[in-house]
């Protein structure tokens, strides 16, 4: 099966700086790559997300970045405000027949003022 | 468009009792996953539906954990009985088709003592 990992665990940046957080995985055949933003005791939500035909996307001050060859993919916050503090998950999944979603352990990111 | 909703938010129970969550995805979504996210981790499946078929529970502990979507809408997810590795919060997410963006709720935090 898929397995996601996601580094680093923790990461604190100063507000207005970049941040970025990596994750690998293992299943070649794996072709869609969420993010999903977690605040404390609230719902995971979707931020951005990318497939495996596209190799970058970017959202306002979101971005994700895709090596295939690799089999990596990153985020990029740029531009860091207090409320992107929260856990990060990445995760992978293999867009045919019934692949379910495989998630990274979670980036928790504080923005410092 | 209203969000997918669970209840109870919060639950502690004792070893060896049982429980059972509810779920209510987004009107129309097809697929309706549940999830346990152990603290510090990142959300693990352990059951998908499609309609009122099971898709994947191959992550489903059987022995205790029991799921179902009757009327391929609304679901419940059992636990019998309770260990104290259970403790975790259960994530219920739905989707339009099994390939679409995930949704999820807000979650179960469940607490085994």
């Amino acid at each position: 099966g898929e397995n996601v990992e996601q580094h680093p665990s923790t990461l604190s940046v100063q507000e207005g700086d970049s941040a970025v957080i990596k994750c690998t995985y293992s299943d070649s055949a794996s072709n869609y790559f969420p993010w999903y933003k977690q605040e404390l005791g609230k719902r995971p939500q979707l931020i951005i997300d990318i497939r495996s035909n596209v190799g970058e996307k970017k959202d306002q001050r979101i971005a994700v970045t895709l090596n295939k060859t690799a089999k990596h993919f990153s985020l990029h916050i740029t531009e860091t405000q207090p409320e992107d503090s929260a856990v990060y998950f990445c995760a992978a999944r293999a867009n045919f027949g019934n692949e379910k979603l495989t998630f990274g352990t979670g980036t928790r990111l504080t923005i410092i003022p | 468009e209203a969000g997918v909703a669970q209840s109870p938010r919060y639950k502690i129970i004792e070893k060896r009792q049982s429980v059972a969550f509810w779920c209510n995805p987004i009107s129309g979504h097809a697929t309706l996953y549940w999830y346990q996210q152990i603290l510090g981790q990142g959300p693990k499946l352990l059951i998908q539906f499609q309609n009122n078929g099971v898709v994947d529970d191959s992550q489903l502990p059987k022995d205790r954990f029991s799921a179902e979507r009757l009327k391929g809408v609304d679901s419940t997810l059992k636990i019998q009985p309770a260990k104290l590795e259970d403790s975790a919060v259960y994530l219920c997410a739905s989707s339009p088709g099994y390939s679409e963006t995930q949704y999820f709720g807000p979650g179960t935090r469940l607490l085994v003592l």
